[in-house]
Parts: C-alpha cells; structure tokens; sequence
C-alpha cells in the first residue's frame, strides 16, 4: 500500500531537548516536504527536498533541520524546541513538479512545554 | 509575493444546504488542486485543474478554473455529514517545485 509514515504520531516534550520526527514513504518519490498546521494558518511549508542530498528552505524553516540521505526518508528535527513549536506536523511526498498529487502523512501532534 | 487567498475561513450550513469555497491567486496558475482534510485527519487529495475555464464535478462536487487561471472554486450541492471537514486549495509557486496553500475553508454542519 502507498503510504507516508510518520513517527511519533503524538509527543510531549519539554523545551530544549532535542528530537526528530522521521518520515519514510514506499512511493520511490523525488519530492517531500514538510509542513506544520496551525489553527486559522493553514499549512506552512517548513522545509523541503527535491531529491536526495537536496533540500531547501520552505517558508517557516527556523528552529527546524532536515536531511534527505535516503529517497525514502526525510526526517525533520527540532534542536532546541520551543513552545512555539507546538503543532501539527506533516509529511508530505509527491513524484516531482508541483502538479503532481501530495501524498500527505498521518501527521504529528507535538506539544513542547 | 506570490499569495492564495481562500475565504471564507469557516462556513457553517444545514445538512442539505449548499456550501461554496472561493479561492484566488495574485498570479497565474499552471493548475490548482483541491484537498479535503476531514477532522483529526491528513489533507487528501481531491482533484486538480489545468485548464482555462475548466469545470469538473464529483458526485455532489463541482470545481471550477477561472478563465484567467488565477480563481477557483468547489461546490457542495445538498451537503451531507461525510462533506464535514477543511477544504485546501494549492497551486505551483513560481519555481514549480513548491506549492502555495490557501489558509483552507471549514465545513460546519449545523446540528
């Protein structure tokens, strides 16, 4: 089954102490991002990749850092997190250009206190 | 920059009525997509437009690309509890690998 998992489905963590949100799709897509959602913001890009060893600022990338050393992965990690990096956040792949379908992960709901 | 406005933010309807989301571009778009993201879920990808003036319907779902290619809309006709959720609309930034997302429209239906 296509599909973008992502890992921890829920965590509370508390300011300061580092972690990583991983994201693997089976899909062999070029493109993944991710994005946070917030209530009445819509979905905000944080960072992207077009391919592996690729990856470029979306439009809210501070406080966050990735890698793409894999195609199938594309993990998304907080150094240092903040309250105000409490959210919801996605995993999202497609194959390619913008006009291609999104295929979206289940998402993360991360509270830092 | 380059913006997608989508109003209205909420909409609340009876079951049965009609529910309409606007959504516009400050620039030209190659195509838009449409998403639905049902309460606690993940945006799923409902549709994608391409051509000037292009309508296409789903069951009760019609969507429609402006002639200009910088407007769209979806319409729910006769609204059911399965529509209730946010419904997104994206198109290609300038750079053709990213999107821009409108802010989506809430679906409420009246109890």
């Amino acid at each position: 089954e296509a599909q973008v998992t992502q890992n921890p489905r829920y965590l509370i963590t508390v300011t300061g102490k580092k972690l990583t949100v991983t994201c693997s799709q089976n899909m062999n897509h070029e493109y993944m991002s991710w994005y946070r959602q917030d209530p009445g913001l819509g979905l905000r890009q944080i960072y992207y990749s077009m391919n592996v060893e690729v990856t470029d600022k979306g439009d809210v990338p501070e406080g966050y850092k990735v890698s793409r050393k894999e195609k199938r992965n594309f993990p998304l990690i907080l150094e240092s997190p903040s309250p105000n990096q409490t959210s919801l956040y996605f995993c999202a792949s497609r194959p390619g250009l913008a006009g291609n379908t999104i295929y979206f992960g289940e998402g993360s709901w991360l509270t830092v206190v | 920059g380059q913006q997608v406005m989508q109003i209205p933010q909420y909409q609340h309807v009876q079951e049965g009525e009609d529910f309409t989301t606007y959504c516009n571009s400050s620039t030209t778009l190659s195509n838009i997509q449409w998403y639905k993201q049902r309460p606690g879920g993940h945006p799923v990808f409902l549709i994608q437009l391409v051509k000037s003036g292009e309508v296409k319907k789903q069951k009760r779902l019609t969507f429609q690309f402006g002639e200009a290619k910088k407007n769209s809309s979806l319409h729910i006709t006769a609204t059911q509890t399965t529509d209730v959720g946010t419904y997104f609309c994206a198109g290609p930034k300038d750079s053709n690998y990213q999107l821009i997302w409108g802010a989506g429209t809430k679906l409420i239906i009246k109890p």
